[in-house]
């Protein structure tokens, strides 16, 4: 069965700087994988996909994803977070083979902060 | 907006009782996801539908059954509710048949609070 770690609970970061929240997956075939945001008292946003082709992928509100095979890894990045990126954020995997449980495997999440 | 819409916003019920989420998906959307989230969990995957028919299931309780009817809207029944039943429910479409091949659009939930 697939799995997606978050290592981070929480991540604070100061307004301007650099992100880098970290994903780790375990499925067995190559994943279809995806980041989210939650803010809070709300849904889901998706903000980028990776399904095959270029490992590196644009998402929306400034935030890229690179899918490094080798490492297992989809980590999510943005060069210069603002105070409205304060959110949760979730990694999930999903699976394209039939029969069983399907659905999205979420991480745990990572809460970011953000200082002023 | 994602274009999933739930009702109700926010329930609050009593153990024991019985519940009916209700999610419409986005228009076009043949998949019907339904996740639990709570503090404890995390985010879960409970139940799929796929054009009226139930695809797959998850973690969900046997005190917990779904459907999804012919114009596509789906409810998820909760019954025999416990405290540990209270979270936030997410429902989420997709034109994909599995999770893995399109992305999943989720509606802005519902809040169960069982008391």
């Amino acid at each position: 069965a697939q799995s997606v770690t978050q290592p981070d609970i929480h991540i604070t970061v100061s307004e301007g700087a650099s992100l880098e929240l970290r994903c780790n997956y375990s499925y067995g075939a190559t994943p279809y994988l995806f980041w989210y945001v939650q803010s809070p008292g709300q849904g889901l946003q998706l903000l980028l996909k990776y399904f095959s082709g270029d490992t590196l992928v644009q998402g929306i509100k400034g935030f890229e994803a690179e899918f490094k095979r080798s490492q297992s890894s989809f980590n999510l990045r943005k060069p210069s977070v603002h105070w409205s990126d304060a959110a949760e954020y979730f990694c999930a995997v999903g699976t394209y083979s039939g029969g069983g449980a399907d659905g999205l495997t979420f991480g745990k999440g990572t809460h970011l902060i953000i200082q002023p | 907006d994602s274009g999933v819409t739930q009702t109700p916003k926010h329930l609050i019920t009593a153990t024991g009782q019985r519940v009916t989420l209700r999610c419409s998906p986005r228009s076009g959307d043949l998949s019907v996801y339904w996740y639990q989230q709570s503090l404890d969990q995390g985010l879960q995957f409970l139940i799929q539908y796929y054009n009226g028919e139930e695809r797959a299931k998850g973690n969900i309780l046997e005190r917990f059954s779904a459907q999804q009817f012919p114009d596509l809207h789906s409810e998820l029944n909760l019954s025999s509710l416990e405290l540990g039943d209270s979270a936030l429910y997410f429902c989420a479409s997709s034109v994909a048949r599995t999770s893995g091949s399109r992305e999943q659009f989720f509606g802005p939930g519902t809040r169960l609070t069982v008391l």
